[in-house]
């Protein structure tokens, strides 16, 4: 299993920045995918979740409206689409894959670090 | 759902037997998994469903309780025991971490 994220770096805030999530060694469509972001120096945070076939998604109540997660299984990849970037959005942000049982996250990314700064 | 953990951080000692707490501010069953995190790297899964072990993970980690009151033991403290530790629920898509408890060494 491998999840590599893509996409991050230093952003003015107000604009827009798609993080993207290529998986492999695993048959991306039958998984949910979420995105997990780290603040420097701070805990967890859990941001969106998108069903195996991408029909339910939620997102936490920080982002949204501003974030959009999406997949495209055809091309083995998660997104996660992100306008009107604040400072506190600054953040590692990770991928990750959930098992349907107990809804754990069994597989990491190793994470893609966006800087909302001006 | 609000995930609680207490404490913060603990100064221990390799060997230690030591209990991390985490509370839901409501039942979520048993619902409720635990990470490791070392620095710069990505988190692991340790336990899910509250007590069952990962694939992989030591014996010496074990998780216990249910509706709003968990915990998570480490038996005897190794070196790479040393690290940060997560709480989330998965009863609610929203699917919240706690604050973390930091393991130190004494």
């Amino acid at each position: 299993v491998q999840l590599v994220e893509s996409g991050g770096g230093v952003v003015q805030p107000g604009r827009s920045l798609r993080l993207s999530c290529a998986a492999s060694g695993f048959s991306f469509r039958n998984y949910a995918m979420h995105w997990v972001r780290q603040a420097p120096g701070k805990g967890l945070e859990w941001v969106a979740f998108i069903s195996n076939d991408g029909r339910d998604t939620s997102d936490a109540d920080s982002v949204k409206g501003r974030f959009t997660i999406s997949r495209d299984n055809s091309k083995n990849t998660l997104y996660l689409q992100m306008i009107s970037l604040r400072a506190e959005d600054t953040a590692v942000y990770y991928c990750s894959r959930c098992q349907e049982d107990y809804g754990r996250f069994d597989s990491w990314g190793q994470g893609t670090l966006v800087t909302v700064s001006s | 759902i609000q995930m609680t953990q207490s404490p913060s951080s603990l100064s221990t000692s390799i060997g230690d037997r030591v209990t991390l707490t985490c509370r839901a501010s409501q039942n979520i069953s048993n619902y409720l998994n635990w990470y490791q995190q070392k620095p710069g790297k990505a988190p692991k899964l340790l336990i899910y469903a509250t007590s069952t072990l990962q694939s992989g993970v030591p014996s010496r980690f074990s998780g216990s309780g249910s509706g709003t009151d968990f915990t998570l033991t480490i038996s005897s403290l190794q070196p790479e025991d040393f690290a940060t530790y997560y709480c989330q629920q998965s009863y609610s898509t929203a699917y919240s971490f706690g604050q973390g408890t930091k393991l130190e060494i004494k």
